[in-house]
């Protein structure tokens, strides 16, 4: 059974860096889409980006330019980091695997979610 | 970016009854859009993806409709596990988007 598990502090600093990790366990991190997701509170639900297997990136225009998402295929996890961070990028943020091979796309697995506070 | 429009925003409804919620896409999607199921304090679960097909586990009172720009979440007879927020996702384009999302709640 595949398992996403997000690890990272859960207390940011206005303007630092929020840096959290996604390890992937019970299955192959290839072929997939490794994407996160993040839920500020009481709101919906908003795509960051995603890692593909390959390496490739791509993520939300409105995020772009304080995202880095990253992947090591020898530890089985991927990563993200948001840059210059306010209170409005506090959110419970998700690790999520997306399958895109016909006839499926979707988010089939996903973290249980880590809830990162902006706050000084 | 693509818009997804949700409708209701919110219902209330009785176990047993028929529930259908739609979503609309600003652009065609072809059939490109998934549903998802979110419970209080949970990650949100997979129902249907492209448009129609339910996901393994999935109970068979859910389905999906639709395609191009308007489509449909029905849950056949409502049962009291299925009280959630439930949330449309475009799968076509770049940035993907979720629609705002509409809570079922119990009358």
């Amino acid at each position: 059974q595949v398992r996403l598990q997000e690890s990272g502090p859960g207390l940011v600093k206005p303007s630092e860096t929020l840096s959290l990790t996604c390890i992937v366990s019970g299955g192959s991190i290839n072929s997939y889409y490794w994407t996160w997701i993040r839920q500020a509170p009481g709101k919906g639900l908003e795509w960051i980006g995603y890692v593909f297997y390959s390496g490739n990136t791509n993520s939300n225009p409105s995020l772009r330019s304080r995202v880095i998402i990253s992947l090591d295929t020898s530890k089985n996890q991927f990563s993200l980091k948001l840059s210059s961070v306010t209170a409005a990028d506090t959110a419970v943020y998700y690790c999520a695997r997306r399958v895109a091979t016909r006839p499926m796309y979707g988010f089939d697995y996903w973290g249980q979610g880590a809830l990162v506070t902006v706050s000084s | 970016a693509i818009q997804m429009t949700q409708s209701p925003s919110s219902l209330s409804a009785s176990v047993g009854d028929r529930v259908t919620i739609t979503c609309r896409a600003s652009q065609g999607i072809k059939n490109d859009l998934g549903w998802y199921q979110q419970k209080p304090g949970k990650a949100p679960n997979l129902l249907i993806y492209t448009a129609s097909i339910l996901q393994t586990g999935v109970p068979s009172r859910f389905s999906g409709s639709g395609s191009g720009t308007d489509f449909t979440l029905t849950i056949s007879s409502l049962q009291p596990e299925d009280f959630a927020t439930y949330y449309c996702l475009q799968d076509y384009d770049y940035p993907l988007t979720f629609g705002q999302g509409t809570k079922v709640e119990i009358k």
